[in-house]
């Protein structure tokens, strides 16, 4: 069973207009989450993250934010520009685990001009 | 500033070939790991290594084996290739054990008749 899942296979989203990508994850041991973004034919590369012990992180226009209760964690996109269109990962990694991590299934943003 | 290099980007196999998959990095990372990507799977990692001479399994590691000679590579050998190794694989280095942004190289395409 997936620890970490990105229930969205893709998303629309008009040049300007904010961006959410949802993630959510099972293992009460993850204590830190990061976000990946991947283009075609390229390898991910990481977007931000989050401790555990946060509830918001903000990078410019890309913002996560972390609810612990709810086991779910989301990234924002203000305004959304046709070059953030890619594929988005969320990954976790559990307290002790050193740098290994789990990722999500991917969301496909499309940011339309 | 090559980063991660992977080599080859692309290969056919027949099932029951071998081969390796090469992967070197000139950051003087001391972790290193594979992943394969999977459609709706996101990224697994396969093995990683933290340091030179010390490598362990991560999620999926059957059919597959590694080695850290030196810092720089860590190559990921298929000794018998089945199809259902066929996917894009992944190798993806950090700074240090705690937890710290990957960066990955651009993959290696295998696919396995």
């Amino acid at each position: 069973d997936q620890q970490v899942k990105q229930n969205s296979p893709s998303l629309s989203v008009q040049e300007g207009r904010i961006s959410i990508l949802n993630c959510d994850y099972t293992n009460s041991m993850f204590d830190y989450f990061l976000w990946y973004k991947k283009y075609p034919a390229e390898g991910p590369t990481f977007l931000i993250s989050i401790s555990s012990i946060k509830d918001k992180n903000e990078d410019g226009r890309f913002t996560v934010f972390l609810n612990k209760s709810a086991k779910h964690l989301s990234l924002h996109i203000v305004p959304s520009q046709p070059g953030d269109s890619a594929v988005y990962f969320c990954a976790a990694r559990a307290r002790g685990a050193g740098n290994m991590l789990t990722f999500g299934g991917g969301t496909r943003l499309m940011v339309k001009p | 500033n090559a980063g991660v290099t992977q080599t080859p980007k692309f290969q056919v196999l027949k099932t029951g070939q071998s081969m390796t998959l090469q992967c070197a990095q000139d950051m003087n990372h001391e972790y290193m790991s594979w992943y394969r990507q999977d459609p709706g799977m996101g990224l697994r990692l396969i093995h990683y290594s933290v340091g030179a001479g010390i490598t362990d399994q991560g999620e999926v590691p059957n059919g597959y084996n590694v080695s850290r000679s030196t810092t720089e590579d860590f190559p990921l050998r298929l000794l018998s290739a089945a199809p259902s190794q066929t996917s894009v694989y992944f190798c993806a280095s950090s700074i240090g054990q705690g937890v710290q942004p990957q960066h990955f190289g651009d993959g290696t395409r295998l696919s396995i008749l």
